[in-house]
């Protein structure tokens, strides 16, 4: 069974910086793709990051390129994704996501988290 | 504003059929990037409904169904239950973005 739990959540300030973490069970977690989507209260849904299996590409929304950095332990089955220069516009519940397709541009978000919340106040 | 353009809401009573429509561009949908979907239950996490435009992966009832053809795609519901009740999220890949976008999301009401 694929598990997927987040962590790193938290109220920060505006500019500062939050790591979440994404632990993964159930799966080869080297050889998938994984994924952060977020989600502001109320609103829908909004990619924000992808990492290929080697971590070796990763793919980011023009709205947190240069702010946020995703990275992956293979060695650990745990995603990252560094968030820095908060805003609070990006308060959300950030969502970790196993991808499943045959190449990039068909990947989907086929097993999901329960979400970590972060919230930029001040 | 999404770019791809689903309507906020639908409503259907119990038993009927329903269709959420998902709208995109030639660089999007028009451009051959497959339509998946998504059910996000009150207060839960999304849950992939429909993959590849009109895959279901298992657990999820033949009574959904997904179809795509132009910059389009759709979802459809038959059979109607209380248990339906959600959001639903299309998505799909943007060349010009070059990444994933998501529909605006479109909330089902079962009347």
């Amino acid at each position: 069974e694929v598990q997927l739990l987040e962590s790193g959540g938290g109220l920060v300030q505006p500019g500062g910086s939050l790591r979440l973490s994404c632990g993964a069970s159930g799966f080869i977690f080297s050889t998938y793709a994984m994924s952060w989507v977020r989600q502001a209260p109320g609103k829908g849904l909004e990619w924000v990051s992808t990492i290929s299996g080697s971590g070796a590409s990763t793919y980011y929304a023009d709205s947190v390129k240069g702010r946020f950095t995703i990275s992956r332990d293979n060695s650990k089955n745990t995603v990252f994704l560094q968030i820095n220069s908060l805003r609070v516009e990006d308060t959300a519940v950030y969502y970790c996501a196993k991808d499943g397709g045959s190449r990039i541009q068909l990947w989907y978000r086929q097993y999901w988290g329960q979400g970590t919340l972060v919230t930029v106040s001040s | 504003q999404s770019v791809l353009t689903q309507p906020p809401s639908v409503s259907e009573a119990p038993g009927q059929r329903v269709t959420i429509s998902c709208t995109g561009s030639s660089s999007n949908i028009g451009a051959g990037y497959d339509v998946h979907w998504y059910q996000q239950l009150p207060g839960t996490a999304p849950k992939l409904l429909m993959y590849g435009n009109s895959n279901r992966p298992s657990g999820v009832p033949d009574r959904f169904s997904g179809s795509k053809s132009g910059t389009s795609a759709s979802l459809a519901i038959t059979g109607l239950q209380a248990e339906d009740e959600a959001d639903y999220y299309c998505q799909s890949y943007d060349s010009s973005l070059s990444g994933w976008v998501f529909g605006g999301g479109t909330k089902l009401t079962v009347l």
